[in-house]
């Protein structure tokens, strides 16, 4: 079936600090989706891609839907102690509302 | 606009009981996907319905299974409880699924654990 490969696994930086998280798959998918969970709470939308090749900014946020449509990179710029949490890529299964996740990538970040 | 809105939020059962969760999805949305989420599995589908109408099933047992109202609303039933059960119960809500554009919106969940 559809797997999703998200990597690193798990990240530790420093306030201030450039992050990039990439999501790979050996199937094409025609949506993109970045989501962030915090401890106890539901995953929360970050950005939609839904074109190969796009490109989206939300704030210190961008991701990018690969031409080939089988990866995506989310970047976040000049961290903070907010962005700390567990960041997940996930696209839909075919035609339908069944949403295929990664494994999560989780930040932590030191003041 | 209200998100989606899932209750309750914690919950402790005992092996063999059973157990009934909701979800209100957003206003205007028709869709409601059920996900399980263990340390162990990570986010996993249960199942999806659109229109009163269940769409697609996960890889769960059939002690697992859910029903949609006529106003979107979504509620889940798990029976005779396991402790692998124990979980974050997570549910989404979109317009339509299956759109290319269409998106999905989670709620905070539902702590289940099972003692």
């Amino acid at each position: 079936g559809q797997q999703l490969n998200q990597s690193p696994q798990s990240m530790f930086i420093q306030e201030g600090e450039d992050v990039s998280m990439n999501c790979t798959s050996s199937s094409i998918f025609n949506t993109w989706l970045w989501y962030k969970q915090d401890p106890g709470e539901g995953p929360v939308l970050l950005i939609a891609l839904y074109k190969a090749g796009e490109l989206t900014s939300n704030g210190r946020l961008t991701a990018q839907f690969g031409i080939t449509r089988k990866d995506s990179f989310l970047n976040i710029s000049a961290s903070i102690p907010s962005d700390v949490g567990i960041y997940f890529c996930a696209g839909p299964s075919g035609n339908t509302g069944k949403l295929i996740f990664g494994q999560g990538t989780t930040l932590q970040v030191k003041p | 606009k209200a998100g989606v809105t899932q209750t309750p939020r914690y919950l402790i059962k005992t092996r063999g009981q059973q157990v009934t969760l909701s979800c209100s999805p957003i206003s205007g949305h028709r869709s409601v996907s059920w996900y399980q989420q263990t340390p162990g599995q990570g986010l996993q589908f249960l199942f999806e319905y659109f229109s009163e109408t269940q769409r697609n099933k996960g890889n769960f047992p059939g002690r697992f299974s859910g029903r949609q109202f006529s106003n979107s609303r979504s509620e889940m039933n798990v029976s005779t409880l396991e402790l692998g059960d124990s979980a974050l119960y997570l549910c989404a809500s979109s317009f339509y699924p299956g759109a290319s554009t269409d998106t999905q919106y989670f709620g905070p969940g539902t702590r289940l654990t099972v003692l």
